[in-house]
């Protein structure tokens, strides 16, 4: 069965980096687009970018950019998902996501991972 | 700020139905499918429809959706209590490059 298997909980100080792992497994790695998707407590979902786990190609939100990676190693088919420069602002739970058709990153979300809570205090 | 408008909470007694609206532009729901969300409180969201209207594997009839012009409705019928849960509409907009969310739907069983 399909699932999508996040790195724990953590805390980070302001100005630091967070990095996040999500183990896939249960289908083709290569063959989905990764997404990551994050929800800040009491909020709604904000869409933050997709990776092609083929290519290594990403997109990024514009208000992410200059400040987000994602990255992967498919030998262990996991995702990865690097924030730097945090904010308070970017206390939320992070998920990642694939999507529901192959090679189609404008496509809903089939799985989602367990999602990951950062919180950036000092 | 959404491009998705949804309203904030919606409600019904058991066994009753609730419809969720969804309204956009022609750069999102105009031109690209919707697809709707279930978050039970405390657990990650859930793939309810996809593609305006076809439900995955598992999720009840009860949960049926719609798209006309740049507007998508999500329809329940015979509420259940375990339907109580946010709701989101999302797809891709065209302008801004990138997937959007509604800011959600509360739906409360009375």
């Amino acid at each position: 069965q399909v699932q999508l298997v996040q790195s724990g909980a953590g805390v980070k100080k302001p100005g630091a980096s967070v990095k996040v792992s999500c183990k896939a497994s249960g289908y083709t790695f290569t063959g989905y687009y990764i997404h990551w998707v994050r929800q800040a407590p009491g909020q709604g979902l904000e869409w933050m970018g997709w990776m092609d786990p083929k290519s290594g190609g990403t997109r990024f939100a514009q208000k992410f950019r200059g400040r987000l990676t994602m990255t992967r190693d498919t030998s262990i088919t996991t995702a990865y998902m690097e924030l730097s420069r945090l904010i308070s602002d970017d206390t939320a739970v992070y998920y990642c996501v694939k999507n529901r058709y192959q090679w189609n990153y404008r496509d809903s979300y089939d799985f989602w991972g367990q999602g990951t809570m950062v919180i950036v205090s000092s | 700020q959404s491009v998705l408008t949804q309203p904030p909470s919606a409600s019904g007694a058991p066994g009753q139905g609730v419809t969720i609206s969804c309204s956009g532009s022609n750069s999102n729901i105009g031109s690209n499918t919707v697809n709707w969300y279930q978050q039970v409180p405390g657990t990650a969201p859930k793939l309810l429809i996809y593609s305006n209207f076809q439900r995955p594997s598992g999720v009840p009839d009860r949960f049926s959706a719609s798209k006309s012009g740049t507007s998508g409705t999500l329809a329940i019928s015979g509420l259940q209590s375990e339907d109580e849960a946010d709701y989101y509409c999302a797809a891709w907009d065209d302008i801004l490059d990138g997937y959007i969310f509604g800011k959600g739907t509360k739906v409360t069983v009375l």
